[in-house]
């Protein structure tokens, strides 16, 4: 099994700031003949499901705002908020789909 | 549009079962592999099962090998769970999830979960 591991647990961002979520696989997720990572995120807000944000690590889904990106390659990923709005707040979780799906242990993000 | 219902969720006595169901709409369901996700109550997402878009290919997380069952039917559009010898740990909210590409063999080649239903919530309790 891939494990993911997720940093911080938790984060707290003033409003316009730059928030940023690492992730780490156990393994790679690279598969070499396409040079694509097997790594996505998720939002996912209180009573609501998971919304994916960034697949292949760095494809934004559509109709995702160009503030989130995701970047990384292999083992390390990591994805950037790059100015905290309010509707930001949620749980953040990596998964990687390179073998049988796992997720990170997810981070919660605040507002500062 | 795109759309995925899950029904079926409820309280069962340890050992019980119970059948989730999952019903699609606004795409073609039988060119799309599908997941099983759950939560527990606060706690992060665990991966359950996959089914590849024509039946073939079935994957089960080690916690439920054995008691649970995924099934589908494209001529209904419905993804099914069945869930046998359910433990306490089972109590989770229960998602299902469309992958984002068609007719991928496997997960790897399936893609991301691009579509979440809004779950349904099993109980484990006597």
């Amino acid at each position: 099994d891939i494990v993911m591991t997720q940093s911080p647990d938790s984060l707290a961002v003033s409003l316009g700031e730059r928030a940023t979520i690492n992730c780490k696989s156990s393994q790679s997720v690279l598969y070499n003949s396409n040079n694509k990572s097997y790594l996505a995120w998720y939002q996912q807000k209180p009573g609501q499901p998971p919304k994916l944000l960034i697949y292949w690590a760095s494809t934004r889904e559509s109709g995702v705002p160009d503030r989130f990106s995701g970047s990384g390659s292999g083992t390390d990923f990591t994805l950037t908020i790059s100015s905290l709005q309010a509707e930001d707040v949620a749980v953040y979780y990596c998964q990687q789909y390179y073998t049988t799906p796992r997720f990170g242990q997810g981070t919660k993000l605040e507002i500062k | 549009q795109v759309q995925l219902v899950e029904s079926g969720g409820g309280v069962v006595q340890p050992g019980g079962s119970l059948r989730l169901s999952c019903a699609a709409s606004g795409f073609t369901f039988s060119n799309y592999g599908m997941h099983w996700v759950r939560q527990a109550p606060g706690k992060g997402l665990e991966w359950v099962s996959f089914i590849r878009y024509d039946g073939g290919n079935i994957y089960y997380a080690d916690s439920v090998k054995g008691r649970f069952t995924i099934s589908r039917d494209n001529s209904k559009n419905t993804l099914y769970l069945q869930m046998n010898s359910l433990r306490a740990e089972d109590t989770a909210v229960y998602y299902c999830a469309k992958v984002t590409f068609a007719s991928g063999d496997y997960v790897s080649s399936s893609g991301a979960f691009d579509i979440w239903g809004q779950g349904t919530m099993v109980t484990v309790s006597s």
